[in-house]
């Protein structure tokens, strides 16, 4: 596709269970982010991969968050034994780097809800 | 921590004024990119700043880069209902890594 797709749209699970967000970024991107907003707030790093590998894992808040990408293209981000405080909008992100000189694409985001 | 304070967090103003959004930082920057977004979507650029003093106009809206490269501002001038929306600034700290401002929520009443 054109630009990056994020799936589901929404999620709405159960407090305790485990939840995987898809994200497809933008064919030749190498680089890719996840990040969490709040509601009407800025967003939170979560974690960056460069190809397959993350080089920078240090915004994942607990063990319970995971990220994994294949291929140089799909992430998934998986949450086990969601919590409550879980629930925000989850956004990839993908770019070319440098990222002085480009820019960010992001997708819609997942909402997440834990109840 | 590298910090980005982005100022007002919330402003709602009348159709036709003016209005400006700061963000400031005590870090450097190699450059400085605004986005907006809109409800349910992600963020879109609007525009990036590089050099120190840089001053870039697209429209109504007039974006800045301090000479220092630490901090940066939008100016919307006769402000639309069109302009509502979430504004994010992001400093571009290196190769990958873009630090956040907390975003200003702005409301354009017609």
């Amino acid at each position: 596709g054109a630009g990056v797709s994020q799936s589901p749209s929404n999620k709405v699970t159960e407090k305790g269970k485990d939840v995987e967000l898809r994200c497809d970024p933008i064919s030749g991107h190498t680089a890719l982010y996840w990040y969490r907003q709040s509601l009407g707030q800025g967003l939170e790093f979560l974690i960056y991969f460069q190809g397959n590998s993350a080089p920078d894992k240090s915004g994942l808040p607990s063990d319970r968050f995971s990220a994994e990408r294949t291929g140089g293209s799909v992430s998934t981000l998986t949450i086990q034994r969601t919590q409550q405080e879980d629930s925000a909008v989850y956004l990839c992100a993908s770019s070319l780097i440098p990222l002085t000189n480009t820019e960010a694409f992001f997708g819609q985001g997942t909402r997440l809800t834990v109840v | 921590t590298q910090l980005l304070e982005q100022s007002p967090q919330f402003l709602s103003i009348q159709e036709g004024e003016n209005l400006t959004v700061y963000c400031n930082s005590s870090s450097v920057f190699s450059s400085l990119q605004w986005y907006r977004q809109e409800p349910g979507e992600g963020p879109v650029l609007l525009v990036t700043v590089v050099t120190g003093g840089e001053v870039k106009k697209l429209k109504r809206l007039t974006f800045q880069f301090g000479d220092a490269r630490k901090d940066s501002s939008l100016h919307i001038t006769a402000a639309q209902t069109g302009d509502t929306g979430l504004y994010l600034c992001a400093g571009v700290q290196s190769n990958y890594q873009l630090i956040w401002g907390a975003g200003t929520k702005l409301i354009i009443k017609p």
